[in-house]
């Protein structure tokens, strides 16, 4: 079992609805989580980060952590064709002597105008 | 300008040649991070480094070597490269105390082995 598992996509929407990426971990001590947008031929771009169980919002986006079920997923509300992109959670488990932070493969995001 | 540089941002090169890419912020961080990114396979670490002493293998560190000149100068050494090496390859920052995970990343240097 990989670390960090994303659908890898394509997950496409259409303008203005909602997309909703999910990410699942395997290690259950995992304390902090992130997600990247990366668009086509340049660098990760951080977004959010989320600690806590439950809802993060910022602006159109909500992260949702829920540790029991070794799950979080990204919600962005009223997509735009300028959100297309490929989004990378990223997980720390911070079970190690050092910090390290496992990537997912990334799901590719495409809105439809 | 970019916060962080990579050079070069492209490079061709072929098998049995060393290669180096380079790296410099100018966000004042102490942490920086060298990622290789395949298709499919996510982001991996190669190597790390909390400050200009301290240099750690990252889980793919096999085939590579890093240098750490300077707090805002970190290097990306490929001895001898192989056709597997070939992939995009980032540089990354982040806060020394911060939360792990919050990196800033450069442009990316695209490495073709031959």
């Amino acid at each position: 079992q990989k670390e960090v598992e994303q659908n890898s996509g394509p997950l496409s929407v259409p303008e203005g609805a909602i997309a909703s990426l999910n990410c699942t971990y395997s290690d259950r001590v995992s304390q902090s989580f992130f997600w990247y947008r990366q668009y086509s031929g340049k660098s990760p771009e951080l977004i959010m980060s989320i600690y806590s169980n439950g809802d993060k919002e910022d602006g159109r986006f909500t992260a949702q952590l829920n540790k029991a079920s070794q799950y979080v997923s990204l919600l962005i509300r009223d997509s735009q064709p300028s959100d297309s992109a490929t989004y990378l959670c990223a997980v720390n488990p911070m079970k190690t002597s050092y910090d390290k932070v496992i990537f997912g493969p990334g799901t590719s995001l495409s809105v439809i105008p | 300008d970019a916060d962080v540089t990579q050079t070069p941002r492209n490079r061709i090169t072929k098998t049995g040649k060393r290669i180096m890419l380079e790296c410099s912020q100018t966000k004042g961080h102490d942490r920086m991070y060298w990622y290789r990114q395949d298709p499919g396979l996510g982001l991996r670490l190669i190597y790390y480094s909390f400050d200009v002493k301290d240099i750690n293998k990252g889980e793919i560190s096999d085939g590579y070597s890093v240098s750490r000149q300077a707090q805002a100068k970190f290097s990306l050494s490929l001895e001898s490269a192989i056709p597997n090496q070939t992939a995009l390859y980032f540089c990354a920052t982040s806060v020394q105390g911060g939360p792990t995970g919050e990196l800033f990343f450069g442009e990316g240097s695209r490495l073709t082995v031959l």
